[in-house]
């Protein structure tokens, strides 16, 4: 199992410009969710899904769009990029909704919009 | 009431001895405490967790201390060594609610 990835590794945007980040997992998990990591902010949750065709918005959802047309993909989707997005992005997988279930997450995408 | 405080913000600690990190939370629902380990570059993964039916769970080097009443919960690392050197985040989730709440992180370094 490759487990969860995350594509690409790095990217730099100009504001203004649009972008999808790639998520996917192999380990058929029902629940799946967007992170992004700010330096003394934890992890802040954008969106999730816990189910393919159900999505909704977490903490930080605005600027970011998300689908999960299968079980195994997630894309997050930056509509016009902003200096304010500029952050390690993390998607990460859980095998159900339940409660005390571990979640699996990505290598991470660096993002910084200039 | 959905927070997760955590401290300290960072830490070191000669190798050898026992790094304590502690996180307080407010919502009595809470039933899930999981702490995660992450190395600079990698994401996030499950280090040890408890329920709130145990005081305390020891896994090797590490143990969770929980304190219901307090509504305190601490990660201990026994005979530190320089490979622990990571940042460290409590975190909090209640019965069908799956969302997890992420303390800020803990940036331990170890000295060798």
């Amino acid at each position: 199992n490759a487990g969860v990835t995350q594509t690409p590794k790095f990217q730099v945007l100009k504001t203004g410009q649009s972008m999808t980040l790639q998520c996917a997992q192999d380990m058929n998990h029902e629940y799946m969710s967007w992170y992004r990591q700010d330096p003394g902010m934890g992890l802040r949750l954008i969106h999730y899904s816990v189910g393919a065709g159900i999505t909704d918005q977490g903490e930080v959802p605005n600027g970011y769009n998300v689908s999960r047309s299968t079980t195994e993909d997630f894309p997050l989707r930056l509509l016009s990029a902003a200096p304010s997005q500029t952050s390690v992005y993390f998607c990460a997988s859980s095998y159900s909704v339940a409660s005390g279930n571990e979640q699996f997450f990505g290598p991470g995408t660096r993002l910084t919009v200039l | 009431q959905q927070q997760v405080k955590q401290s300290p913000q960072s830490l070191i600690v000669q190798k050898g001895g026992i790094s304590i990190i502690n996180c307080a939370y407010e919502n009595t629902a809470f039933d899930y405490f999981p702490w995660y380990q992450q190395f600079p570059g990698k994401g996030p993964a499950l280090l040890i967790a408890i329920r709130p039916d145990v005081s305390e769970k020891k896994e090797g080097r590490f143990t969770i201390s929980f304190n219901k009443s307090a509504k305190q919960f601490s990660l201990h690392i026994m005979d530190s060594q320089p490979g622990d050197s990571a940042t460290y985040f409590c975190a909090a989730s209640k019965g069908s609610n799956y969302q997890l709440i992420w303390g800020a992180g803990t940036k331990l370094i170890i000295k060798p």
